[in-house]
């Protein structure tokens, strides 16, 4: 079975800290996402990678960058924290290289951030 | 652009009552078309999938249909248990989107015993 998964469950932040959110996917699988997800708005792409060292961007990547040094891993950075990146915070990944409409995503358990 | 609306939640049900969630989506392409379901504390999880018109996903009694000319993907499951009680997000995936899977707002189902 695939697993994904994310180095916090829950996280709780100062406004204007530095956020390290990490995601590690075992099944050597191309693609990876960052997502966040807050009530009546399903889930909103922020970064996604297709290749290591590669990232593009979201819908919202605004206050949001992302790191790729290898193909396991997929960091999530928020610069400085604000009150309005209160929200879940979701990883996944899927198998194919860039092209593929058809790949199920399997994403980890989520990581809940709360910034103060 | 892409886009999916479902329906609002929260939709409460009796134990194996019929449970319908409707789905329609926009695209300027020809999108795969998902159901992924949310148990409480969990990520998404995919339920069912069909790639192309007239498709139908199935799996654990759940199905949904590709209708292309209504541009739609209604999940169904004919007796829900309490064990379904979970948040439901429909989305599609689009070359023309650029790749990108689009997620409905997502559904919440409680099924009472």
């Amino acid at each position: 079975d695939v697993k994904v998964t994310q180095s916090s469950r829950y996280l709780v932040k100062r406004t204007g800290e530095k956020v390290f959110l990490e995601c590690v996917q075992d099944m050597d699988h191309e693609n990876m996402f960052w997502y966040r997800q807050d009530p009546g708005l399903g889930l909103r792409l922020i970064y996604f990678s297709y290749d290591v060292k590669m990232k593009e961007k979201g819908d919202i990547p605004e206050g949001y960058s992302v790191s790729r040094e290898k193909k396991e891993r997929f960091s999530l950075i928020l610069e400085s924290a604000s009150t309005n990146q209160t929200s879940m915070y979701l990883c996944a990944s899927s198998i194919s290289g860039r092209g593929s409409v058809t790949d199920t995503q399997y994403f980890g358990p989520g990581t809940r951030l709360t910034v103060l | 652009g892409n886009s999916v609306t479902q329906m609002e939640g929260p939709v409460t049900l009796s134990e194996e009552a019929f449970l319908t969630i409707n789905c329609t989506y926009t695209a300027t392409g020809y999108p795969s078309l998902f159901w992924y379901v949310q148990y409480p504390g969990e990520g998404l999880q995919l339920l069912l999938k069909a790639t192309k018109a007239d498709d139908k996903g199935s799996n654990k009694g759940f199905e949904a249909t590709y209708r292309k000319e209504t541009t739609s993907f209604h999940l169904e499951k004919g007796s829900v248990r309490v064990s379904d009680s979970a948040v439901y997000f429909c989305a599609l995936s689009d070359s023309t989107g650029g790749f990108k899977t689009i997620f409905g707002a997502g559904t919440r189902l409680f099924v009472k015993a």
